[in-house]
C-alpha cells in the first residue's frame, strides 16, 4: 500500500467553480500534512500546512481528518491562475517526507 | 532573499559518464533532500541528510553518491551506474529542529536540474 494516495484527476472545472481533492495516507502516527503546488516543469511550492481544526487561507480551505486518515484541499472561485498539479504531502516524523503523485487541474475560461 | 540554488538548470549527459548536480542554500536549514521526479510519479527520495557530513540512502539510492561537506552544500552525483538516469532532479531542505509545531517542518524546494541521457 502506497504512503500516500492520491486521485490523478484530471480536473477541468470552469472558472469560478469549486473544486475538492482528498488523498489519504498509511500511517496513522503521521504529525504533518501540507499542500503543495506545482507548474509545469517547475519546483513545487508550499501552498498550505494543514491544521488539525483546519485553516482556510483566501479561496483555499484545507482540512484534515484523522479518524479517516484523509486530508483534503477546497478550492473556491477558481481562477485560470490556479491550473497546476496539487500534492499532497504526508511528513510522518521529522526527515520523512511523503508526497502523492499530484492531482491535475486545469480551470477552464 | 533565502533559498536554494540548484545547478545546471539543464544538463546532458552521455551514457557511461558521471554528472554531478550542484544544491546550495542559505535558510540555515539542518536536513537537506535530493529527490526524483519522473512524469506520473510522486517525487522518490534518493539520499537524505541531517547533519554535515552525514547522510543516508533514500528509497532509489542505487546509481547515486551525494556528500555533505558543509551545511549549505549537497551536491549530487548521478553515476555510470545509474541505468534511467533522465529525470528531473530536485533538492529541498527543511529546518528539522527539535520542538517544532506540527506543520513548521516545512520541505523548501529549489528550481530543479533536468538531466537527459542522449
Amino acid at each position: 500500500r502506497k504512503e500516500v494516495e492520491q486521485d490523478p484527476g484530471p480536473f477541468n472545472v470552469p472558472e469560478g467553480a469549486t473544486v475538492a481533492f482528498n488523498c489519504t495516507y498509511s500511517n496513522s502516527a503521521s504529525q504533518s500534512f501540507f499542500w503543495y503546488r506545482q507548474d509545469c516543469r517547475k519546483e513545487p511550492k508550499l501552498l498550505m500546512s494543514v491544521y488539525s481544526s483546519g485553516n482556510e487561507d483566501g479561496r483555499f480551505t484545507a482540512q484534515l481528518n484523522r479518524a479517516s486518515q484523509y486530508i483534503s484541499l477546497l478550492i473556491r472561485d477558481s481562477k485560470l491562475s490556479d491550473s497546476a498539479t496539487y500534492l499532497c504531502v504526508v511528513n510522518p516524523t521529522g526527515n520523512q517526507f511523503y508526497f502523492g503523485t499530484g492531482t491535475s487541474l486545469t480551470v477552464i475560461p | 532573499d533565502g533559498g536554494i540554488t540548484q545547478s545546471p538548470k539543464y544538463l546532458f549527459r552521455k551514457e557511461g559518464q558521471n554528472v554531478t548536480l550542484s544544491c546550495e542554500q542559505n535558510l540555515n536549514h539542518d536536513a537537506m533532500y535530493w529527490y526524483r521526479q519522473d512524469p506520473g510519479q510522486g517525487l522518490r527520495l534518493i539520499y537524505y541528510s541531517q547533519i554535515v557530513n552525514d547522510f543516508q540512502k533514500g528509497d532509489i539510492a542505487e546509481g547515486y553518491s551525494v556528500s555533505r561537506e558543509k551545511k549549505e552544500s549537497f551536491p549530487l552525483t548521478v553515476t555510470s551506474a545509474q541505468k534511467n538516469p533522465t529525470a528531473f532532479y530536485l533538492c529541498a531542505s527543511s529546518p528539522l529542529r527539535q520542538g517544532l509545531t506540527s506543520g513548521a517542518n516545512v520541505l523548501t524546494f529549489g528550481a530543479g536540474s533536468r538531466l537527459t541521457v542522449l
